[in-house]
């Protein structure tokens, strides 16, 4: 079955520290989809990346970096030199292909706490 | 801005009523979600459709049902509403409802349930 566990609950940390959100997942599929959303405190959740099963290299954006490893199922999430404005909670999801419906699975979430 | 708009904002109703939250997905997005995020369930799936038609139900009630209108915007009705279904409800769109797109969300709609 499908399953994302995001083991992190809640994160503290002070601005300018480097931050990772873990992520771990559970599929059968050999196809399917990660993805990452943040949900700031205003309620909205925001679509951040998607990365397909097949490939696995890193991607960085900006202060944000993400690295997927097949071999350990796991799809973390970094933040550079963490702002304020990370505050958020952030979301793990998965989909997998060949789905009559293509539901996302997400985690529990982890609450990230950047102080000034 | 997501370009999912819903309606309305918050909701305040009493148990056993009967309410109505409205979704408008992307323009060009063909496919609407519904999913309901609680503080002892997390998000979770409720149902999606597809250019009107119901593709896929997820952990979603009796007392719950949903429709997608032929302008694409859907429509998730409760009713006999007990106080545990207060939770932010979420609608969220995608161009084609293929597993590999990314799901962009609206702003939910709080319900509050006294």
């Amino acid at each position: 079955a499908q399953k994302v566990t995001q083991a992190q609950t809640e994160i503290s940390v002070v601005e300018k520290e480097d931050v990772t959100l873990d992520c771990v997942y559970e599929t059968r599929d050999t196809t399917y989809y990660l993805f990452w959303y943040k949900q700031p405190p205003s309620g909205e959740l925001v679509f951040l990346i998607r990365r397909n099963s097949f490939d696995e290299q890193n991607e960085i954006s900006g202060r944000y970096s993400w690295n997927f490893q097949k071999s350990t199922s796991s799809f973390n999430f970094t933040i550079t030199a963490s702002q304020v404005v990370d505050s958020a909670v952030y979301f793990c999801a998965l989909s997998e292909r060949d789905q009559a419906g293509t539901a996302l699975i997400f985690g529990k979430g982890t609450t990230l706490s950047v102080s000034s | 801005d997501s370009g999912v708009t819903q309606t309305p904002k918050h909701l305040i109703t009493a148990t056993g009523q009967r309410v109505t939250l409205r979704c408008s997905p992307r323009s060009g997005d063909l496919s609407v979600y519904w999913y309901q995020q609680s503080l002892d369930q997390g998000l979770q799936f409720l149902i999606q459709y597809y250019n009107g038609e119901e593709r896929a139900k997820g952990n979603i009630l009796e007392r719950f049902s949903a429709q997608q209108f032929p302008d694409l915007h859907s429509e998730l009705n409760l009713s006999s509403l007990e106080l545990g279904d207060s939770a932010l409800y979420f609608c969220a769109s995608s161009p084609s409802g293929y597993s590999n797109q990314p799901q962009h969300f609206g702003d939910g709609t709080r319900l509050s349930i006294l």
